[in-house]
């Protein structure tokens, strides 16, 4: 079966320094994707990055980096420099892109996300 | 910019009324999505499309149904609303790429 698993329901960061927040996953799909997003209190959805399961690199998106270890099912958000407005929840989910199951997200449950001036 | 746009940003209901969600995407995608969030539970898949007239239940489509007669539009109906359906709902869309874009969420309370 498919899952994500998000450990850390809760972290403090103070200003500047960087942050990592955790996911596992376990799927028996050869090819994935995984995905992390921010949701403000405002609620809306934000994409911050993507890693697929074949990509040579990890990914980065400006201050966001994934830390992806395959062997290890492991797919860790890396923020650096952490700014107020990182406050949030951060949410990992994957998707699997066998025939029959590339449509749908498996989510974490998140870990919410405080920054300290 | 790819917008998916989700029709009611606040609703309060009554037990028993019908309730209508709708969501429109701009980017033409074939998959569309309706969650809803609570706290503690993450986000839960409701319904699902991957094209017009198609529709395949999520995790806990109960007391829900959908409708996509349009490929940009796809609306969650609550037939007979009820205080356990309070909860925030987001829409989401994505086509051939990776990306899945969300709506802003509507935030329903049914008293």
């Amino acid at each position: 079966a498919q899952k994500i698993t998000q450990t850390q329901p809760g972290m403090f960061v103070q200003e500047k320094e960087a942050v990592t927040l955790d996911c596992t996953y376990d799927t028996s799909d050869p090819s994935y994707g995984l995905f992390w997003y921010k949701q403000p209190s405002s609620g809306e959805m934000i994409f911050l990055i993507y890693q697929g399961s074949y990509d040579q690199q990890n990914a980065t998106e400006g201050r966001y980096s994934l830390n992806f270890q395959k062997a290890r099912k492991s797919a860790n958000l890396v923020i650096s420099a952490s700014q107020l407005g990182d406050s949030a929840m951060y949410f990992c989910a994957m998707r699997g892109y066998n025939a029959g199951n590339n449509r749908k997200l498996i989510w974490g449950l998140g870990t919410s996300l405080a920054v300290n001036p | 910019d790819v917008k998916v746009t989700q029709s009611s940003r606040y609703l309060v209901k009554r037990t028993g009324e019908k309730v209508f969600l709708e969501c429109v995407q701009d980017m033409d995608h074939e998959n569309m999505f309706w969650y809803r969030q609570d706290p503690g539970l993450g986000l839960r898949l409701i319904y699902f499309s991957y094209d017009v007239k198609m529709k395949e239940k999520g995790d806990i489509p109960e007391g829900y149904s959908v409708s996509r007669e349009k490929k940009e539009r796809f609306s969650l109906i609550l037939e007979s609303a009820s205080t356990n359906q309070t909860s925030m709902y987001l829409c989401a869309s994505t086509g051939s790429g990776n990306t899945i874009y969300f709506g802003e969420g509507s935030w329903l309370t049914v008293v």
